[in-house]
């Protein structure tokens, strides 16, 4: 069975710092993964994705994550955090012929400090 | 395009009582997924269709639950004879194919 683990509940950062959340999967075949962001009482948006390829995706808002298959591991990343990067991320690993069935972690929340 | 649209946004309902949510899709769309979403948790898959088919529905969507997508267009997912552990965000997405998906804004249901 296919899950994801955000090892993280919550992390704090001060704005302009580096941010890196952390996501771990299992999965049995290739996997399809995502972050994606959701801001309070909002659904969630799509930051990035990964399939094949460069193991380095970038995204919207100047996120990007590596895909490390090695460590099962798909990392997300900031270099400067703003003040508005504020909401819970989620990761999220999927059947490439049906990545819309997804299986989501339980999101880590970032606070990001004036 | 204006994306994913899911009313009502909120639903507060007695216990006992049955609701009824309304998810939009991407209009060029053809497959539409369900998805619950409870406090402190990432979302959990409920049931997808392709056009009108629901070709895949989870152990969660108990008896209570029914999903539609009568044209493959919209789709209504209605629970029965609501309880408290019922109370969630449910969250809709669409998606072309087997690629990515998109989500609307949800609905939030609060059964007191």
């Amino acid at each position: 069975a296919q899950s994801v683990t955000q090892p993280d509940i919550h992390i704090t950062v001060s704005e302009g710092a580096s941010l890196e959340l952390r996501c771990n999967y299992s999965y049995g075949a290739t996997p399809y993964l995502f972050w994606y962001v959701q801001s309070p009482g909002q659904g969630l948006q799509l930051l990035l994705k990964y399939f094949s390829g460069d193991t380095l995706v970038q995204g919207i808002k100047g996120f990007e994550a590596e895909f490390k298959r090695s460590q099962s591991s798909f990392n997300l990343r900031k270099p400067s955090v703003h003040w508005s990067d504020a909401a819970e991320y989620f990761c999220a690993v999927g059947p490439y012929r049906n990545a819309g069935k997804s299986t989501f972690g339980d999101g880590t929340t970032l606070t990001v400090k004036p | 395009d204006t994306g994913v649209s899911q009313n009502p946004r909120h639903k507060i309902t007695k216990r006992g009582q049955n609701v009824t949510f309304r998810c939009d899709p991407i209009s060029e769309h053809n497959r539409l997924y369900w998805y619950r979403q409870t406090l402190g948790q990432g979302p959990e898959f409920l049931t997808y269709f392709q056009n009108e088919a629901q070709l895949e529905k989870s152990r969660l969507l108990s008896d209570r639950f029914s999903a539609e997508r009568p044209k493959g267009s919209f789709s209504t997912l209605e629970i029965q004879r609501t309880e408290q552990g019922d109370s969630a965000m449910y969250l809709c997405a669409s998606s072309q194919d087997s690629s990515e998906a998109f989500f609307g804004q949800g609905t939030r249901l609060t059964v007191v």
